[in-house]
């Protein structure tokens, strides 16, 4: 596609239910990462994929957050037992190769809200 | 010790002025630096990247980096209203664990008066 893709641009869900956000890299691109974004706080990596596996996992913050690639290509996140301190925007970005100087271009976010 | 710092502003200047944003960063061997705008509500957008020592230009925006001072700069000619938004210094990592990750500082919020 022309960018990076992320569905649903919103999500809002009860305490303790399972979520899953979907991203979908430009075309091509093998390195896919996963950040948040806490209201009035920076960037926070997650987890990084190269193809479909995932050398970089330690931004997870917690076991109930698990994340899959599959044909080196669309992946998600899934948030098991949502907690309100989980509400935030979560970004996906894919750049090309994932090496150092790679540019990583940003999808348009999920909103998530954990009532 | 933060891996990326940057005034968290906020930071006001007047429409024409120029804006100087400023990021340092902790990792020495970091080889590549972003500058990506973030208007509320909206995905970080790239504006600029720069791997060497010195200033590169494009258009209004000029990056500057000085390796040896950890230090990577953004300027900002001939604001515009448009302009106001949040900046984000990235660095990216260069540590083999960590290749490839995007350090982010926490942003510098720009609002440009006409």
């Amino acid at each position: 596609g022309a960018g990076v893709s992320q569905s649903p641009s919103n999500k809002v869900t009860e305490k303790g239910k399972d979520v899953e956000l979907r991203c979908d890299p430009i075309s091509g691109h093998t390195a896919l990462y996963w950040y948040r974004q806490s209201l009035g706080q920076g960037l926070e990596f997650l987890i990084y994929f190269q193809g479909n596996s995932a050398p970089d996992k330690s931004g997870l913050p917690s076991d109930r957050f698990s994340a899959e690639r599959t044909g080196g290509s669309v992946s998600t996140l899934t948030i098991q037992r949502t907690q309100q301190e989980d509400s935030a925007v979560y970004l996906c970005a894919s750049s090309s190769r994932g090496t150092s100087g790679d540019t990583q271009y940003f999808g348009p976010g999920t909103r998530l809200t954990v009532l | 010790q933060k891996e990326v710092e940057q005034n968290s502003g906020p930071l006001s200047v007047p429409e024409g002025a120029i804006a100087s944003l400023n990021c340092t960063y902790s990792d020495r061997g970091s080889q590549s630096f972003f500058w990506y705008r973030q208007y509320s509500g909206k995905s970080p957008e790239l504006i600029m990247f720069i791997y060497s020592n010195g200033d590169k230009e494009d258009g209004r925006f000029t990056a500057q980096l000085n390796k040896a001072s950890q230090y990577v700069s953004l300027l900002i000619r001939d604001s515009q209203p448009s302009d106001s938004a949040t900046y984000l210094c990235a660095v990216i990592s260069n540590r083999g664990s960590t290749l490839g990750r995007l350090y982010f500082g926490r942003g510098t919020q720009l609002t440009v008066w006409p």
